[in-house]
């Protein structure tokens, strides 16, 4: 079963209007979920993660449990935001604590 | 620190034949894990290792071996190649899974290595 659905493969905004990446998940248990971001010709990395409840970039992404969903949000998108976003879940019901990614999620962001 | 190191970056084989991806890392991390990346399927988990001499399987092991015999490095074996292993190939390192305060450490991506299959 899928644990982590990104129900948008692709995504487009204007430069300066706000933008939200959505990440619906599946699990039984207290997940930990992270937005990872992989830029064109570049390695994927983490952007941030729900434990620390900072902003990156001026993305911002909000646990919430009762709709089960980690949706990242950025009030006003830039250029450089451009990438392929990935909503990772980590299973912690697994002995080793296993991630599991969304599919992914590309974000164009027009001049 | 050169941090996740994969070679080659791109390979062609053909089907039935054998290679191996090389994955390395000089952070002295203990989790070593191998993903496979495809259209529309996000990242999907072969193997992983939490030390040297531990492997254990992920989501879509089979046709595909690994080892981990130091620190360092863990290979990804392809045993006879098929086309449906067509892929892009990540390998990636953390120090642990849990870190302080009950948080999975950061995972660190090498660069991918691009797979063609005939």
């Amino acid at each position: 079963a899928q644990r982590v659905t990104q129900p948008e493969k692709l995504l487009s905004v204007f430069k300066g209007a706000p933008v939200e990446l959505k990440c619906n998940y599946s699990y039984s248990g207290s997940p930990e979920l992270f937005w990872y971001v992989q830029y064109s010709r570049q390695r994927l990395q983490l952007l941030l993660r729900h434990i620390s409840r900072e902003s990156i970039k001026g993305f911002t992404a909000d646990l919430n449990k009762g709709e089960t969903s980690f949706h990242l949000k950025k009030p006003f998108a830039q250029e450089e935001d451009s990438a392929m976003y990935y909503c990772v879940l980590a299973d912690r019901g697994s002995t080793l604590g296993r991630l599991y990614f969304g599919r992914g999620t590309q974000l164009t962001v027009w001049p | 620190n050169a941090g996740v190191t994969q070679t080659p970056k791109f390979q062609v084989l053909k089907t039935g034949q054998s290679m191996t991806l090389q994955c390395a890392q000089d952070m002295n991390h203990e989790y070593m894990s191998w993903y496979r990346q495809d259209p529309g399927m996000g990242l999907r988990l072969i193997h992983y290792s939490v030390g040297a001499g531990i492997t254990d399987q992920g989501e879509v092991p089979n046709g595909y071996n690994v080892s981990r015999s130091t620190t360092e490095d863990f290979p990804l074996r392809l045993l006879s190649a098929a086309p449906s292993q067509t892929s892009v190939y990540f390998c990636a390192s953390s120090p642990g899974l849990a870190g302080g305060g009950s948080s999975y450490n950061e995972q660190f991506f090498g660069p991918g290595t691009r797979l063609t299959v005939l």
